[in-house]
């Protein structure tokens, strides 16, 4: 199966600063996400992400908050901009379409703090 | 819109006793379905799933069966272990896109 990871594992950051989460896959997929789970909480969509064009967000999350790359088929970034305490959560990616399965596998995801 | 609910913790018991969380959707068209697993400090495993009615997904000794006229999705497992202690979550795919996810059973077995 394919190996899914996360870069930074986990941060402390200030508020007012950005940080940017990458997800990469060791195999081509379809379909990347973004997902947020706030402590405590479910897993919320923020976006697909789509390779070669602007990202596909879910009501409630903006570019501008949470710009989204994807420059090829096995990495995207997520950056959460201008962060406050509210943004602290476990942003996870997911894939897509390995091995043509129409099924999602989650990265170990980032645990964000903001002081 | 879709929705998932199931029901929420914690749910305590004893080893070896039969597990049932319940889990329900509102969907439109046919989804797929899926329980997901989340251990203590870990990430988003997929346990098990199932595409259309009356699927039978199974893992780890865990089933649950795609019931479409109850829309339904219950997880069961007949003798649980401390090692199944974790977040259980349900969720559906009904689009070309996203997951929904139900809010998370919190389960805790003690020996």
């Amino acid at each position: 199966s394919a190996v899914i990871s996360q870069k930074p594992s986990r941060d402390i950051c200030q508020r007012g600063t950005s940080l940017t989460i990458q997800c990469q896959v060791d195999s081509q997929v379809t379909m990347m996400f973004w997902y947020r789970q706030q402590p405590g909480q479910s897993l919320t969509l923020i976006a697909t992400a789509n390779q070669g064009s602007e990202a596909t967000y879910e009501s409630g999350f903006v570019i501008d908050k949470f710009p989204i790359s994807r420059p090829n088929l096995t990495f995207s970034t997520l950056t959460v901009s201008n962060m406050s305490p509210e943004d602290s959560s476990i942003y996870l990616c997911s894939v897509e379409g390995l091995a043509g399965q129409e099924t999602q596998y989650f990265g170990p995801g980032t645990r964000l703090l903001v002081l | 819109g879709d929705s998932v609910t199931q029901m929420e913790g914690p749910v305590t018991l004893s080893e070896e006793a039969f597990l049932t969380i319940n889990c329900t959707y509102t969907a439109t068209g046919y989804p797929s379905l899926f329980w997901y697993v989340q251990y203590p400090g870990e990430g988003l495993q997929l346990l098990l799933k199932a595409t259309k009615a009356d699927d039978k997904g199974s893992n780890k000794g865990f089933e649950a069966t795609y019931r479409k006229e109850t829309t339904s999705f219950h997880l069961e497992k007949g003798s649980v272990q401390v090692s199944d202690s974790a977040v259980y979550f349900c969720a559906l795919s009904s689009r070309a896109d996203g997951l929904t996810f139900g809010k998370g059973t919190h389960l805790i077995i003690q020996p």
